[in-house]
């Protein structure tokens, strides 16, 4: 059973436009990161984000963590090609340590031009 | 660039056989982590080693054995391979073992068991 669920699996939009990748849980998790990554590569931290009903953005990415601390949200405004990736969220649980995080299987997000 | 440095980048060898991957972390930085990739798990965590001594252990198998030398640097060492054990390795490392801590990880190693 996978504890971070992510949806959609594959997103293939057209460049302009906007998208939400969500990530859920029934756990509570004391921290939550969005990572990216491209092919041949490790992924990269876009956020953390470790209060319940925190908002933040990055540029044309917005990040929320739930207020129950079990999901979180990715909205990306006006997509671009340069968008294009794995987008993944990872939760930290209560109680363990700092790399053992949890991660979702990713959404796989294609930005046509 | 992450500045973490991970060799050999691909690896092909056969079941029954023993590999080791190498994994240098940033500059400074005292901690290392070792996760698995695959299409149907996603990342995994497998073990950490803070300033060379384990600090916590994820879904490791017994046939796999990590350790991290005084010079910082890691070795993942996978012992009768078996065809499910290909998969991407990462290896990632944080100056410290603190709550939130940014991860840092390399470009992986590619294993595939024929």
């Amino acid at each position: 059973t996978q504890l971070l669920e992510q949806s959609p699996q594959f997103l293939s939009i057209q460049e302009g436009e906007n998208l939400t990748v969500y990530c859920n849980s029934s756990s509570v998790f004391s921290s939550l990161q969005w990572y990216r990554q491209e092919p041949g590569e490790g992924p990269v931290l876009l956020v953390t984000v470790v209060t319940g009903g925190e908002v933040k953005k990055l540029k044309r990415l917005t990040f929320q963590f739930g207020d129950a601390r079990k999901d979180s949200s990715l909205h990306i405004t006006a997509a671009q090609p340069g968008d294009t990736g794995l987008y993944l969220c990872a939760g930290a649980l209560y109680g363990g340590s700092q790399g053992n995080l949890i991660f979702g299987k990713g959404t796989k997000l294609s930005v046509k031009p | 660039d992450s500045g973490v440095t991970q060799t050999p980048k691909h690896l092909i060898t056969a079941t029954g056989q023993r590999v080791t991957l190498r994994c240098s972390p940033r500059s400074g930085d005292l901690s290392v982590y070792w996760y698995q990739q695959s299409l149907d798990q996603g990342l995994q965590f497998l073990i950490q080693y803070y300033n060379g001594e384990e600090r916590a252990k994820g879904n490791i198998l017994e046939r796999f054995s990590a350790q991290q030398f005084p010079d910082l640097h890691s070795e993942l060492n996978l012992s009768s391979l078996e065809l499910g054990d290909s998969a991407l390795y990462f290896c990632a490392s944080s100056n410290r073992d603190r709550l939130n801590e940014k991860l840092f990880f390399g470009s992986g190693t590619q294993l595939s068991v024929l």
